[in-house]
């Protein structure tokens, strides 16, 4: 069965640190990979979206990045979080029966 | 742009009642819809997946239904328990492949004892 592992599940970071969140799915090749951000009181925002190594496609500009450097691995950084970057992150993929989203990383920018 | 809204924001019932929850779309092009239970601090746990071309799809005691040409989507909750109580999000996505999903802001649920 496909799994998809994220970590670490909180993070306290001060600002103009860099920051690196790791995502991996087991169980499925070639799979389209997803972040998104939830904000306190907001609704979930798409930040980076990939469908292969390699292939990385932002929706919105901002200070993160993202990197897909092996098939079932995604990474979300940052070179210098700012306050704005706080938030709860989750990774995802989407298999046949959906989206499936990883538990989540609690960022707090200090 | 697809935009995705959920009623009631909060809603509060005590146990053992049946409750609905609404999802509209303005997109009526979807491709599939889904709704997804979150608790607090905790990531999203997808409940029903309902493609364009059905109707409704159930779970237990959950049934979503989708009428795709009004734009519109409801979850059903019978028999309503504590353990519900959670986060409701509805999400679309357009086509298939890569598409991203749109959400909705969530219908935050408490049922007490």
């Amino acid at each position: 069965s496909q799994t998809i592992h994220q970590w670490p599940a909180t993070l306290v970071q001060p600002v103009g640190s860099p920051l690196s969140l790791e995502c991996t799915v087991e169980g499925t090749s070639n799979p389209n990979l997803y972040w998104y951000r939830q904000a306190a009181g907001r609704g979930l925002q798409l930040l980076f979206y990939s469908v292969g190594i390699g292939q990385i496609s932002s929706e919105v500009p901002q200070n993160l990045s993202a990197s897909r450097p092996q098939d079932r691995q995604f990474i979300l950084s940052s070179k210098k979080l700012l306050l704005s970057d706080s938030g709860f992150y989750l990774c995802a993929w989407r298999g046949g029966y959906g989206y499936t989203f990883g538990s989540g990383t609690r960022l707090t920018v200090v | 742009k697809q935009e995705v809204t959920q009623i009631p924001a909060a809603l509060s019932v005590p146990e053992g009642e049946n409750l609905v929850l609404n999802c509209s779309f303005t997109d009526s092009a979807i491709y599939n819809l889904q709704w997804f239970r979150q608790d607090p601090g905790k990531g999203l746990t997808s409940l029903l997946l309902i493609q364009s071309s059905q109707r409704e799809q159930t779970s237990g005691r959950l049934n979503a239904s989708l009428d795709k040409s009004s734009g519109r989507s409801t979850l059903y909750i019978a028999a309503s328990q504590p353990g519900d109580s959670a986060t409701y999000l509805c999400a679309v996505a357009l086509f298939s492949g890569y598409s991203t999903l749109t959400f909705g802001k969530g219908t935050m649920l408490l049922v007490s004892p």
